[in-house]
């Protein structure tokens, strides 16, 4: 089994409260990554990183934010949450050569009233 | 961007059948060729995973095969159990990057008992 660990697995909120979902990995991958999907639905990437101090945007908007201070640490920050937020927050990592397999957290289902 | 497009968005079919999924792509930076499974309630995990310096690649009841002329890769469920209910996606690196994935929209599977 992956070690990618996300925290918390569920989390109610209100309108305009600040987030930050928690994703960490123990296998030492340099590649991170955090998709976003509706159950069941397509995975859409919102952010990922190749390394330390290294983040990059994805193929979806979103108004999340995302660090990387430590290699095995890769958190997702939402300033003012909003219903439209509302979703499940996938984590994943990998090795960094190539585009080999990536291994992912058992998401976090946000939900913002 | 990479366009993936997998068919079909969800299938029925019936204990001990054969369940096909297929994906089509554009160009791909890098010769990789994955299939993930997802379970209700969890992240995704690599299910089989094809180079195509072969057409073809089998691990038990799944079987890869994998058409590069005409760029299309499909996933072949022998003997298909209730336990193989999921949604299955593909994926492929984009052009001018080997180093993430563009997945597919992915496909729901029912097995009925």
């Amino acid at each position: 089994e992956a070690d990618i660990y996300q925290t918390p697995r569920y989390l109610v909120i209100g309108t305009g409260k600040k987030i930050t979902l928690e994703c960490s990995q123990t296998m030492g991958h340099d590649k991170m990554y955090w998709y976003q999907q509706d159950p069941g639905m397509e995975l859409h990437l919102i952010h990922y990183s190749y390394g330390v101090n290294s983040t990059e945007k994805g193929d979806l908007s979103s108004e999340s934010t995302v660090s990387r201070i430590r290699t095995e640490h890769f958190p997702l920050t939402l300033e003012s949450a909003r219903p439209s937020h509302t979703s499940q927050y996938l984590c994943a990592s990998s090795e960094l050569g190539g585009a080999g397999e990536q291994f992912f957290g058992p998401g976090t289902r946000l939900t913002v009233l | 961007q990479q366009q993936v497009k997998q068919s079909p968005q969800s299938l029925i079919v019936q204990k001990g059948g054969i369940s096909i999924i297929n994906c089509a792509y554009e160009n791909t930076a890098f010769d990789y060729f994955p299939w993930y499974q997802q379970f209700p309630g969890k992240g995704p995990a690599l299910l089989i995973a094809i180079r195509p310096d072969v057409s073809e690649k089998k691990e038990g009841r799944f079987t890869i095969s994998f058409n590069k002329s005409a760029k299309q890769f499909s996933l072949h469920i022998m003997d298909s159990q209730p336990g193989d209910s999921a949604t299955y996606f593909c994926a492929t690196p984009p052009p001018g990057s080997a180093r993430q994935l563009t997945f597919g929209s992915g496909t729901q599977l029912t097995v009925l008992p």
